[in-house]
């Protein structure tokens, strides 16, 4: 597509339910990462997919977070029994590549999942 | 650790005054630096980015330049417009051994009256 796609663009949940976001990245970016924006804590990197596996989970803040990756594509951050904190702004960003240790591809955002946890 | 510190706002601004918005970071290794802007009701958007010293970034009249002795990579644009108003992150990105993740700041709220 032309650009990172999330769906749903917002979700109401009420506490203790799942909930699962989808980012659909540009095409051909091999690199996938989530991020959080909340008002507290401004944006906060949760996960980063190289391909289909995660070499950095740092940023999940529990368990009860998980994120997948299939076909080297679509991605899906999941929440169980979400909280009133996880509310926040779920953001997906993409990129290609590039050579090892170098930093410097750039990384597009999708328009991001409102969540509120009820 | 790696991180960003960004100034304060809001900044709130006359149309055609100039704008600095300072950013200064701490990090490990060399970093690429980026500077992001969301418009209200939007996504982030990359506005422009530098990847060594001395570079310099621009784009849409906003310019910004690495300077790795002060590590710093502040905001400029000697005009602003209404359109201008919006959140503008600061964030550094290290390579693949440090995750490649975005670091970003604070946030910037920009505010430019008619």
């Amino acid at each position: 597509g032309a650009g990172v796609s999330q769906s749903p663009s917002n979700k109401v949940t009420e506490k203790g339910k799942d909930v699962e976001l989808r980012c659909d990245p540009i095409s051909g970016h091999t690199a996938l990462y989530w991020y959080r924006q909340s008002l507290g804590q401004g944006l906060e990197f949760l996960i980063y997919f190289q391909g289909n596996s995660a070499p950095d989970k740092s940023g999940l803040p529990s368990d009860r977070f998980s994120a997948e990756r299939t076909g080297g594509s679509v991605s899906t951050l999941t929440i169980q029994r979400t909280q009133q904190e996880d509310s926040a702004v779920y953001l997906c960003a993409s990129s290609l590549m590039g050579s090892f240790g170098r930093g410097s591809e750039t990384q597009y955002f999708g328009p991001g999942t409102r969540l509120l946890v009820l | 650790g790696n991180s960003v510190t960004q100034m304060e706002g809001p900044v709130t601004l006359s149309e055609e005054a100039f704008l600095t918005i300072n950013c200064t970071y701490t990090a490990t290794g060399y970093p690429s630096l980026f500077w992001y802007v969301q418009y209200p009701g939007e996504g982030l958007q990359l506005l422009l980015k530098a990847t060594k010293a001395d570079d310099k970034g621009s784009n849409k009249g906003f310019e910004a330049t690495y300077r790795k002795e002060t590590t710093s990579f502040h905001l400029e644009k000697g005009s602003v417009q209404v359109s201008d108003s919006a959140v503008y992150f600061c964030a550094l990105k290290l390579g693949q051994e440090y995750g490649n993740k975005l670091v970003f700041g604070a946030g910037t709220i920009l505010r430019v009256k008619s």
